[in-house]
């Protein structure tokens, strides 16, 4: 399966405990990007990298969340002190390095639940 | 601001016939459409796209068509098929951001 994966696919937590989800994108996809879809609306962008660096963060990215993509390949986006809002589907997507043109494929998504 | 807006919630269609799917966008700079499917619990699936140059683009059963001066695109299935049902997401995004700004999505059910 060359597609994007995720993991865990389901996440329980406790209010204030912290959360860390992985993202391993399409092998020749340069450009990584973390989504957030809470029920009945669409994805909501948070994050992108382009290799190693992350070139945009959303205002809906406070500062407890932080993502990393340290080698370029698979990313990391954590939760600290997570909050019952925080409940939601986390969906990473990757593409080429091209530019906005090019289609975005994504994983499965993690669904976080904060109790 | 929600720049990317599917206002209809969801659409019954019977098999066979067609399926369209509205989607209208404020942003006058977006450049780059795309529809996606998505399944309960999967992540969403690209379906197809179009670029502001064209006002049309098909593939198999499905067709995208693009109104650029009424901020308007619209997503054609036909023949609708049981497997169609989902949820459709509208999405839009300029050559230059590359992050996609999402509908709220249409939820389909194809019955028989």
């Amino acid at each position: 399966d060359t597609g994007v994966s995720q993991d865990p696919r389901h996440k329980i937590t406790k209010r204030g405990q912290n959360v860390t989800f992985r993202c391993d994108p399409i092998s020749e996809h340069n450009r990584l990007y973390w989504y957030r879809q809470t029920l009945g609306q669409g994805p909501e962008f948070l994050t992108y990298f382009q290799n190693e660096a992350q070139l945009e963060k959303s205002r809906l990215l406070s500062d407890r969340f932080s993502a990393e993509r340290p080698k370029g390949s698979f990313s990391t986006l954590e939760i600290q002190r997570t909050e019952q809002g925080d409940s939601a589907m986390y969906l990473c997507a990757s593409t080429s390095e091209r530019g906005g043109t090019d289609t975005q494929y994504f994983g499965p998504g993690t669904r976080l639940t904060v109790l | 601001d929600q720049q990317v807006k599917q206002n209809s919630p969801s659409l019954s269609v019977q098999e066979g016939r067609i399926s369209i799917l509205n989607c209208d966008y404020t942003n006058s700079m977006f450049d780059y459409f795309l529809w996606y499917k998505k399944y309960p619990a999967e992540g969403p699936t690209f379906l197809i796209s179009i670029s502001s140059i064209k006002d049309k683009n098909e593939d198999g059963r499905f067709t995208v068509f693009l109104n650029k001066s009424a901020k308007h695109l619209s997503l054609h299935i036909v023949p609708s098929q049981p497997g169609d049902s989902a949820v459709y997401f509208c999405a839009a995004t300029t050559f230059s951001w590359g992050k996609l700004q999402f509908g709220a999505g249409t939820q389909v059910v194809v019955t028989p």
